[in-house]
């Protein structure tokens, strides 16, 4: 059972060019997330799949797109990759319940553009 | 105002001290809160939700106070191992998300 994974862990783009972060999670969760951190910021959230099917944008969604290939899999896609989106990026999953709430991240996409 | 706003540190202390983190919230409608702990260069982990009534796990304290809309964490005697981030997080208003302060750094000292 490995929760949540992301490919891959390190990047560097040039400015223009574009990619796409992969994230799975085995827990059989409904909810997938994106979230960037950036020094003095904290954790955003870019977008978010509450469902098969179904994204919604978080605070930070402009320069990004996002897909709900199926239950397990959300990808992240950066279509012409600025400077300014040099950052850690975190896939997360939750457990949402009344007595258990909790966020299961995947160890981080660490892009970083030129 | 931030959401979620905490006292971004750094924290030095020695080993054996005891630290209170702070963190206030702008959401009067909020109904979960947690504390996650993020060690360098890793992702967040669960650390432990807040309840109403107060809660403690082991060396590890956390208390809500709605009234004022404020949590608090507090460690006692801590440990070179308890050095980290620690980030106040609040449910959003629609109940789809998590929202993270900034986070608290904490350096324990030998």
């Amino acid at each position: 059972n490995a929760g949540v994974t992301q490919t891959p862990k390190f990047q560097v783009l040039k400015t223009g060019q574009s990619m796409t972060l992969q994230c799975a999670q085995d827990m059989n969760h409904n909810s997938m997330y994106w979230y960037r951190q950036d020094p003095g910021m904290g954790l955003r959230l870019i977008y978010y799949s509450a469902s098969e099917g179904t994204t919604d944008k978080g605070e930070v969604p402009n320069g990004y797109n996002v897909s709900r290939l199926n239950k397990r899999e959300f990808s992240l896609r950066l279509e012409s990759a600025a400077p300014s989106q040099t950052s850690v990026y975190f896939c997360a999953s939750p457990v949402w319940g009344l007595a258990d709430n909790e966020q299961f991240f995947g160890p981080g996409t660490r892009l970083t553009v030129l | 105002r931030k959401e979620v706003e905490q006292d971004p540190g750094p924290f030095n202390v020695p080993e054996g001290a005891t630290v209170a983190f702070n963190c206030t919230y702008s959401n009067s409608a909020s109904q979960s809160f947690f504390w996650y702990r993020q060690d360098c260069r890793k992702e967040p982990k669960l650390l432990m939700s807040v309840y109403s009534s107060g809660n403690e796990d082991g060396r590890f304290t956390a208390q809500l106070n709605r009234a004022s809309q404020y949590i608090s964490l507090l460690i006692r005697d801590s440990k070179l191992s308890d050095s980290a981030t620690y980030l106040c997080v609040v449910i959003n208003q629609a109940g789809t998300a998590l929202i993270f302060g900034k986070g608290t750094t904490l350096s324990v000292s030998s």
